[in-house]
């Protein structure tokens, strides 16, 4: 049971590039969700997905996309990278009545 | 809704009380928690109101007539430092996380 895998660990762009950040999780949970981490300002949710095919945008949603066609897998696309996006991403899955997420151990994302 | 954490830095002497403090806004009734995340590690739930238990030492009361879920243990240990993270769900699933408190516990 491996959790919630997220790839890769770290990633250097060039501003302008575009890449995708995998995330994927093994326990059949419907709700997913990305977030990112920023000294000073917790975590904020960038988008989110309760079910395969369903997804939403969070507090900071601008300059990433989402989708969600199996339930195990969430990836979060960056269409453009800007120095802005510099930051460490991290996925949450958790089943829809459950309280508490799991965590993937995050991508630690530098824009330059 | 808004979850505050007054303090980004709190550092205690070992076997010293500790208290991270959060407080929140939210117009329902709200699920609270605490997350922690030790250096390199992911992050991990460590409590939530509901329950009413003690981890690890720790444990937070939810206080509704001062919207605060503050964290607390009387006897800090070092392996106790970490940042923290208080968290609340309110009628939707998704979590809105304070902006987090790095704990240090010094010997």
């Amino acid at each position: 049971n491996a959790g919630v895998t997220q790839t890769p660990k770290f990633q250097v762009l060039k501003t302008g590039q575009s890449m995708t950040l995998q995330c994927a999780q093994d326990m059949n949970h419907e709700y997913m969700s990305w977030y990112r981490q920023d000294p000073g300002m917790g975590l904020r949710l960038i988008h989110y997905s309760v079910g395969a095919g369903i997804t939403d945008q969070g507090e900071v949603p601008n300059g990433y996309n989402v989708s969600r066609s199996t339930t195990e897998d969430f990836p979060l696309r960056l269409l453009s990278a800007a120095p802005s996006q510099t930051s460490v991403y991290f996925c949450a899955s958790s089943y829809s009545g459950q309280p508490s997420y799991t965590f993937g151990s995050g991508t630690r994302l530098t824009v330059v | 809704q808004r979850v505050t954490q007054p303090e980004k830095l709190l550092s205690v002497f070992k076997g010293a009380p500790v208290e991270l403090k959060c407080n929140y806004s939210y117009s329902g009734s709200p699920e609270l928690f605490w997350y922690v995340q030790y250096s390199r590690q992911r992050l991990q739930l460590l409590l939530r109101h509901i329950s009413r238990e003690s981890i690890k030492g720790f444990t937070a009361d939810l206080n509704k007539g001062e919207t605060s879920f503050h964290l607390k243990k009387p006897f800090a240990q070092e392996e106790d430092s970490a940042m923290y993270y208080c968290a609340l769900r309110g009628s939707a699933r998704q979590l809105t996380f304070g902006s987090g408190t790095q704990l240090t516990v010094l010997p």
